[in-house]
Parts: C-alpha cells; sequence; structure tokens
C-alpha cells in the first residue's frame, strides 16, 4: 500500500460527458502528480501540483483541468470525453517538489468511455 | 528532449535465474535522476529502485541493482533469484532533477518467470 488514495477505482461514462477523479496524496506529502497511462501513449505526465499551486503541465489537454486543494488533496477533471480518453490514470505524490523525491504511486483510476 | 527507450517489449527468465533489462535514455543535463517501476496485473506502479546520477556506485535493493553507465546513457535492471511473484511490466524513468519532477516514462518490458 503506497499510502496514496485514488477513487473511484473504475468509472464508466459516455462521450460527451464530464467526469472527477480523485486523489489524495500520502500523509506528510505536499506534491501531487498526474499522469495518464494508454495503449498508445503509454505513460505520460499530465500536470503536478505544489502545496496548492500548479508547479509543472505536461501533455495535458485543454478539455481537461486540475486542482490541489488546501487539505492537499486533488482532483482531475475530464471533460468533452472523447473514446481516445479511454485510459488508466495515476496520481502519485512526493514530500517535497524536486527530483530528489521518490513519487508513490496510487491504484489508478480505469476510465472507461463507452 | 529527453527520452528513455527500452528496446525490450517481452522477457522471460526461469525461476531462481537472473535475468537483465535495458534501458537507455538521451538527455543533455548532467544532474539527473532514473528509476525502475515494476508495474504487476494488479496494475499497481511499484517503485523499484532508483540511481542519482551523480553517484557513480551503482544502486542495489535487495535482489535488484543497477548497472549505471553514465558515458553511455545506459541503465540496465538485473533482478537476482528471479521468483513468480516479479513477473510484471517493468518501466524505466528519468528526472532531470530541475524545477519540476515529471518522470518521463518509457515503453515498458514484460517479464514472464518460468517456474
Amino acid at each position: 500500500d503506497s499510502g496514496v488514495t485514488q477513487t473511484p477505482k473504475h468509472l464508466i461514462t459516455a462521450t460527451g460527458q464530464r467526469v472527477t477523479l480523485r486523489c489524495s496524496p500520502r500523509s506528510g506529502d505536499l506534491s501531487v502528480y498526474w499522469y495518464q497511462q494508454s495503449l498508445d501513449q503509454g505513460l505520460q505526465f499530465l500536470i503536478q501540483y505544489y502545496n496548492g499551486e500548479e508547479r509543472a503541465k505536461g501533455n495535458i489537454l485543454e478539455r481537461f483541468s486540475a486542482q490541489q486543494f488546501p487539505d492537499l488533496h486533488s482532483e482531475l477533471n475530464l471533460s468533452s470525453l472523447e473514446l481516445g480518453d479511454s485510459a488508466l490514470y495515476f496520481c502519485a505524490s512526493s514530500r517535497g517538489d524536486g527530483a530528489n523525491q521518490p513519487q508513490h504511486f496510487g491504484d489508478g483510476t480505469r476510465l472507461s468511455i463507452l | 528532449a529527453q527520452t528513455v527507450t527500452q528496446s525490450q517489449p517481452e522477457m522471460s527468465v526461469q525461476e531462481a535465474e537472473t535475468v537483465t533489462l535495458s534501458c537507455t535514455y538521451d538527455t543533455s543535463e548532467s544532474d539527473y535522476y532514473l528509476f525502475w517501476y515494476k508495474q504487476p496485473p494488479s496494475r499497481q506502479m511499484i517503485l523499484v529502485i532508483r540511481q542519482e546520477a551523480y553517484k557513480q556506485q551503482n544502486a542495489t535493493e535487495n535482489r535488484f541493482s543497477v548497472n549505471f553507465q553514465k558515458a553511455a546513457k545506459s541503465f540496465s535492471l538485473k533482478i537476482s533469484d528471479s521468483q513468480l511473484g516479479d513477473a510484471a511490466m517493468y518501466f524505466c524513468a528519468y528526472n532531470y532533477g530541475g524545477a519540476t519532477n515529471k518522470l518521463i516514462f518509457g515503453t515498458g518490458t514484460l517479464l514472464a518467470v518460468q517456474p
């Protein structure tokens, strides 16, 4: 158990819909990261937050947005969903925001678009 | 741009034997970190081992060790005394050590362990 909690574990929805994925970091971790794992794109970094502030953006679509709340949990919002958004979405957390901080991953949310 | 390449899509090893998974990366940075993550069928991402580029000594964690060749930009993972529970997808990852902590992953190597 990494200590990172992601909910829900599995989400099934239709094209055009909007969903919210939730992540609670390990106790004491200030950084939260979101990654997307899909068959065609592999594992890709989406976005990083540190103590409530956006720190870095990766290949995140404009239809996607995220935030980190004062209690340090984070949400990833996906809107106008397309079939290609079907993927496993991971949240990870680390103590600080530097590269020397190992990232600990949650179990992921499997998003299926029908 | 930094890239990570894993040239072995699949590997197989007999139980109790040793296997080496390959990883190469491309970067112009001198300070960075390298990682191996394991993803079993349960789909969790588990940190196996990490290496700081400024350290010449290869990292070791129990049966897992790395062969880090900085000049060659190579970072292989050796698994000794392979166990059935080692069967998983293994991802090599790179973090260049800048202001962000973004991991760049390779495409993975699927390891099968034969009893």
